[in-house]
């Protein structure tokens, strides 16, 4: 069965450090992946996404995330945290069009000062 | 409209009751999916439209839930009968027709069954 699998529930990062939060993924073939980040009383917004091609993928906000095939890994960073980047980030994965989407169970970010 | 919209953004039920959620996708978009959002859960896939068609329903949960799309615009996403278990984020999401499909999601409507 497809799945998309987060591992850290909660992550704690200084505000000006790095930001590395991971996701792996299981799927018969390379899916199309996302990251999508949600604030408290919002909705669901697009990171970023890879279809193919390059695998290192530049988002909004001075996010980035890297394909790797060989690990099956998407796994978003951010070279320096600010504090409005505390929040919920989920990593999913789909395939061909009209399909659903597969989402993790979601990161949270906390940024401490 | 330049963005998902749904509503409500807040309903409040009693166990038994019916309850409908409406979505309203980019303009565009031919394509509208439903989730529902546990708490603490990502989303989780119910069913999709394709214009006015339904090609998935799978995630659908059980025969108290159906959706619709009429006229191949608004959608409705309706529960009969609710259980507590029910309670959740339902979230709505428009695509359009293409090779690199993005999905683009509403705030959501979140459901509490008393």
């Amino acid at each position: 069965a497809q799945s998309v699998t987060q591992p850290d529930i909660h992550i704690t990062v200084s505000e000006g450090a790095s930001l590395e939060l991971r996701c792996n993924y299981s799927y018969g073939a390379t899916p199309y992946l996302f990251w999508y980040v949600q604030s408290p009383g919002q909705g669901l917004q697009l990171l970023l996404k890879y279809f193919s091609g390059d695998t290192l993928v530049q988002g909004i906000k001075g996010f980035e995330a890297e394909f790797k095939r060989s690990q099956s890994s998407f796994n978003l960073r951010k070279p320096s945290v600010h504090w409005s980047d505390a929040a919920e980030y989920f990593c999913a994965g789909g395939m061909e069009y009209g399909n659903k989407l597969v989402f993790g169970a979601g990161t949270i970010l906390r940024v401490k000062s | 409209g330049a963005g998902v919209s749904q509503s409500p953004r807040y309903k409040v039920t009693k166990r038994g009751q019916d309850v409908t959620l409406r979505c309203d996708p980019i303009s565009s978009h031919a394509t509208l999916y439903w989730y529902q959002q546990a708490l603490g859960q990502g989303p989780e896939f119910l069913t999709y439209f394709n214009y006015e068609a339904q090609p998935d329903k799978s995630g659908l949960p059980s025969d108290r839930f159906s959706a619709e799309r009429p006229e191949g615009s608004i959608s409705t996403l309706t529960i009969q009968r609710t259980e507590q278990r029910d309670s959740a984020m339902y979230r709505c999401a428009s695509s359009s027709r293409g090779q690199e499909e993005t999905q683009y999601f509403g705030p959501g409507t979140r459901l509490l069954v008393l």
